[in-house]
């Protein structure tokens, strides 16, 4: 049973529009929320991460939210660009060594 | 510096068979793992090592083993292949506890 569930499976979005892709997870020990981006052929790299301690965290046109008590967080993509389009992956770990990752959702950003 | 490197690109093996997935970092991180990603699955943690010497188990370890001589070096064994373990690998390592993980490009294993 996955740790961190991911919706949507898939996402298409037009260019200028907002991506918003979701994450649940049931351990409340989890102290890091990382976002990871992955194009074909290509291991993933980190985009953007988040520690509990706050609700939001901005770096250009992406943004997480993190709501504590809901148990989710969720990965914004503002102004969408067709070079967007690859598969995002939400994960959690517990001192960055266990990390768990959600099942990815394969965003395409329609130009 | 070349990163996380990871041999062979592309494996296919029968049922039974044995094999080693290499993987090199030059970036002198202590930190590596490994995982597989397969579909609707996500990237599962395989077996991970916070340093030479230092090994310790993930989310899916059975039927895999690993060791770490050295720091730059963590190849992953499959002893016995079986066709459940038709997966891309990907090695991943970091250098400290805050850092982000850098992933490499992955190794495509088919078991017939």
């Amino acid at each position: 049973q996955q740790q961190v569930k991911q919706s949507p499976q898939s996402l298409i979005v037009q260019k200028g529009g907002i991506s918003i892709i979701n994450c649940a997870y049931e351990n409340t020990a989890f102290d890091y929320f990382p976002w990871y981006q992955q194009f074909p052929g290509k291991g993933p790299a980190l985009l953007i991460a988040i520690r509990p301690d706050v609700s939001e965290k901005k770096e250009g046109r992406f943004t997480i939210s993190f709501n504590k008590s809901a148990k989710q967080f969720s990965l914004h993509i503002m102004d969408s660009q067709p070079g967007d389009s690859a598969t995002y992956f939400c994960a959690a770990s517990i001192d960055n060594n266990d990390m768990r990752f959600g099942a990815g959702t394969r965003l395409t950003v329609k130009p | 510096n070349a990163g996380v490197t990871q041999t062979p690109k592309f494996q296919v093996l029968k049922t039974g068979q044995s094999m080693t997935l290499q993987c090199a970092q030059d970036m002198n991180h202590e930190y590596m793992s490994w995982y597989r990603q397969d579909p609707g699955m996500g990237l599962r943690l395989i077996h991970y090592s916070v340093g030479a010497g230092i090994t310790d188990q993930g989310e899916v370890p059975n039927g895999y083993n690993v060791s770490r001589s050295t720091t730059e070096d963590f190849p992953l064994r499959l002893l016995s292949a079986a066709p459940s373990q038709t997966s891309v690998y990907f090695c991943a390592s970091r250098e400290r506890f805050s850092s982000p993980l850098h992933f490499g490009n992955g190794t495509r294993l088919t078991v017939t």
